[in-house]
C-alpha cells in the first residue's frame, strides 16, 4: 500500500532556530516528491518539487533533500521566522496512473 | 492573474441539502483538481480534469459527489444530498501539466471553501 508518513506531527521552535521535518514514503514506482506550506485558513503553496535524480533543492531558507534509495525526504528550515508557522505537507507522485499520496503534515509553530 | 478563485468561501447548510462549490482556475492552465481536507484524513485528491475532461475520479467518495467542467474557466463540485461527514475544506487547484503522473508542474491552490453540514 502506498503511504507517506511525516514526522514529527507537530513542532515548536524559537525564532531564529533551525529545524528539520521528515517524510518517509513507500510509493512505487516513484516519480517526484513535493513539499507544500499551508498557512492556517489558506490553500497549500508549493515550496519544492524533486524528481528521482535530484538530491537537494533549495527555495530561500527552505532546503529539501531526497534519498530515493531509502525513500526518505527532509525539509530543513534555516533561521526560522514567525511567518514559518504553518503546516508542511509532503506529497509523493507515482509514475503510474494519476496517483498522488499525501502525508498527514507537520504543524510547525515558531515562537518569539 | 488573480490566482485560483473559489466560491463561496464559507458554506453552512443542513443535512440533505444540495451544495455546489465553484472554481475558476488560472487562465491558460490545462488541469484542474478538486481536493478535500479534514483533520482526520488530511488532504485528499477527489477528481481531476485535463482540458475540461474528467481524467480520474477515483477519489470521489461516493455517488453523492459529482464534478463538472463545462469550459476551461469554470468547474463545479456538487454534493447531493449533503451529510455532516462531508464537512471539510474543499480546495480547487490548477496547473499547466497535462497529467498527474510524472509531471513536475506546480499546482496552484485556491483559498478553499469551508463547508459545514449541520
Amino acid at each position: 500500500k502506498n503511504q507517506v508518513e511525516q514526522s514529527p506531527q507537530s513542532l515548536i521552535i524559537l525564532e531564529g532556530k533551525n529545524c528539520t521535518l521528515q517524510c518517509n514514503y513507500t510509493v512505487s514506482p516513484f516519480s517526484n516528491l513535493r513539499w507544500y506550506k499551508q498557512d492556517t485558513g489558506r490553500g497549500p503553496v508549493s515550496l519544492t518539487i524533486m524528481t528521482f535524480s535530484e538530491n537537494t533543492k533549495s527555495n530561500g531558507r527552505y532546503t529539501a533533500t531526497l534519498d530515493a534509495d531509502t525513500k526518505q525526504s527532509s525539509l530543513h528550515i534555516t533561521a526560522s521566522q514567525l511567518s514559518d508557522s504553518a503546516s508542511y505537507i509532503c506529497v509523493v507522485s507515482g509514475r503510474a496512473g494519476n496517483m498522488l499520496t499525501f502525508g498527514g503534515g507537520t504543524r510547525l509553530m515558531v515562537k518569539p | 492573474d488573480a490566482g485560483v478563485i473559489q466560491s463561496p468561501r464559507h458554506e453552512v447548510t443542513e443535512m440533505g441539502q444540495e451544495v455546489t462549490l465553484r472554481c475558476k482556475p488560472i487562465s491558460g492552465h490545462n488541469s484542474l483538481f478538486w481536493y478535500r481536507q479534514t483533520m482526520m484524513r488530511g488532504l485528499e485528491l477527489l477528481i481531476y480534469f485535463n482540458n475540461n475532461v474528467p481524467i480520474d475520479d477515483s477519489g470521489m467518495p461516493e455517488d453523492r459527489f459529482s464534478a463538472k467542467m463545462p469550459n476551461a474557466s469554470f468547474s463545479t463540485l456538487k454534493i447531493q444530498p449533503s451529510e455532516p461527514r462531508d464537512s471539510a475544506v474543499y480546495f480547487c487547484a490548477s496547473s499547466l501539466a497535462p497529467r498527474v503522473a510524472g509531471n513536475t508542474d506546480t499546482q496552484y491552490f485556491g483559498p478553499g471553501t469551508r463547508l459545514t453540514v449541520l
